[in-house]
């Protein structure tokens, strides 16, 4: 079965880089695109951008160029993304999914905690 | 970039009852791109529905999803105990962006 499986919580300081993994299995790695997508506390849902694992192209959401960075390791099937210049307002819930024919995701990772603070 | 405004914020109802959740986008959206998701508390969110029409994998056939052009809805035909939840629209064209939600809540 297909199953997406994300690092652990973080905790960092305003202005640090942050990275985050996405473990893939029970399908082909590399015939699905994988969105990352956040959510603050107690808000709704934010796109970030998309990777094609194939390749290694991305594409990210106007908010975040120049701060995001999106890679793969095929070797592995884990896919990242890192967030720069961390603020305060970045802390949220980061998940991965898993992109169905660029319809959007169909498959979720479990959502990894972004804490930021000093 | 497509802004998506459902409607409404909150829909308080009682199970077996019929939900009807409405989600306008700012400009015309492709059917092909139009989905739902439901989300619990402390969950990731999962797809209901996908090219406004199609149900995912597993979802049951009281969730349905219409609409076209910038009008779309997603119908839940009589209330579950497990549907009580938010629920969130999405497009994807040039960007992909989600409607603010709405939840559901037992009456």
């Amino acid at each position: 079965q297909v199953q997406l499986v994300q690092s652990g919580a973080e905790v960092k300081k305003p202005g640090a880089s942050v990275k985050v993994s996405c473990k893939a299995s029970g399908y082909t790695f590399t015939s699905h695109y994988m969105h990352w997508v956040r959510q603050a506390p107690g808000q709704g849902l934010e796109w970030m951008g998309i990777i094609n694992p194939s390749g290694g192209s991305a594409t990210y959401a106007q908010k975040f160029q120049g701060r995001v960075t999106m890679t793969r390791d095929t070797s592995t099937s884990i896919v990242y993304m890192e967030l720069s210049s961390l603020r305060s307002e970045d802390t949220a819930v980061y998940y991965c999914g898993r992109d169905l024919s660029l319809l959007g995701p169909d498959y979720w990772g479990q959502g990894t905690l972004v804490t930021v603070s000093s | 970039e497509v802004v998506l405004t459902q409607s409404p914020d909150t829909l308080s109802l009682s199970p077996g009852e019929r939900a009807t959740l409405s989600c306008r986008a700012s400009q015309s959206v492709s059917v092909n791109y139009l989905a739902w998701y439901q989300q619990k508390p402390g969950q990731a969110p999962r797809l209901l529905i996908y090219g406004a029409s199609s149900r995912a994998t597993g979802i049951p056939d009281r969730f349905s999803g219409s609409g076209i052009g910038t009008d779309f809805t997603l119908t839940i035909s009589s209330l579950e105990p497990e549907d009580f939840a938010v629920y969130y629209c999405q497009q994807y064209g040039s960007s992909m962006t989600f409607g603010g939600g709405t939840k559901v809540e037992i009456k």
